[in-house]
């Protein structure tokens, strides 16, 4: 298996711009989960789904941003309008059977506003 | 009180050294426990699971105290290639969801 893909590796883009980053779980992987990590708050949880269904979204900063996951092998993050603060690396991950056990993480997509 | 805190470092050790990391976690229903190690920018990649007997892989330790809600993580005889971010990582209870402490970087020197 690939493992968990993620694209784009980089992007930047100019503030206000929307941004689509999208990635692959690992196939037969039930939860999938985005993570944004940043030097001030490390990995923070965004979202996550479980058979394509979103259980917490808790962790969104606001209504800017949206996830879906339109079947198991594909999930997208947007950002709409971005703004500088949104600069991160953004991490996919995917999982067997959720807490317990190993999440796979994507190689991240590095993300910078301008 | 935040969810998982760890000690951010940076442990500066030499080649051969004994290190060790701690954490803890507020949520005491907290299922399960992880070490992950994170090398500079790349991904996350689990480096063992924590048990409450303690376990160990190689030259790591692992142990967790559920009553004081504390998580260690020991290296012995650190190598170069030990240099990375550690992070202790907690799966709440019947959650689906892993919740990162923020790292402990560890920079082994020759």
């Amino acid at each position: 298996d690939a493992g968990v893909i993620q694209s784009p590796r980089h992007e930047v883009t100019e503030m206000g711009q929307e941004v689509t980053l999208r990635c692959k779980p690992i196939s037969g992987h039930d939860y999938l989960f985005w993570y944004r990590q940043t030097m001030m708050r490390g990995l923070e949880l965004l979202i996550y789904f479980n058979n394509n269904v979103p259980i917490d979204d808790s962790g969104m900063p606001e209504d800017r941003f949206s996830a879906k996951m339109p079947n198991a092998s594909f999930s997208t993050l947007k950002i709409q309008p971005s703004e500088p603060r949104d600069s991160a690396v953004y991490f996919c991950a995917s999982t067997a059977g959720g807490w317990g056990t190993e999440a796979f993480f994507g190689q991240g997509t590095r993300l910078t506003v301008v | 009180r935040k969810e998982v805190e760890q000690d951010p470092g940076p442990f500066n050790v030499p080649e051969g050294a004994t290190v060790a990391f701690n954490c803890t976690y507020s949520n005491s229903a907290s299922q399960s426990f992880f070490w992950y190690r994170q090398d500079c920018r790349k991904e996350p990649k689990l480096l063992m699971s924590v048990y409450s007997s303690g376990n160990e892989d190689g030259r790591f330790t692992a142990q967790l105290n559920r009553a004081s809600q504390y998580i260690s993580l020991l290296i012995r005889d650190s190598k170069l290639s030990d240099s990375a971010t550690y992070l202790c990582v907690v799966a709440p209870r019947r959650q689906g969801n892993l919740i990162f402490g923020k790292g402990t970087k560890l920079s082994v020197k020759p």
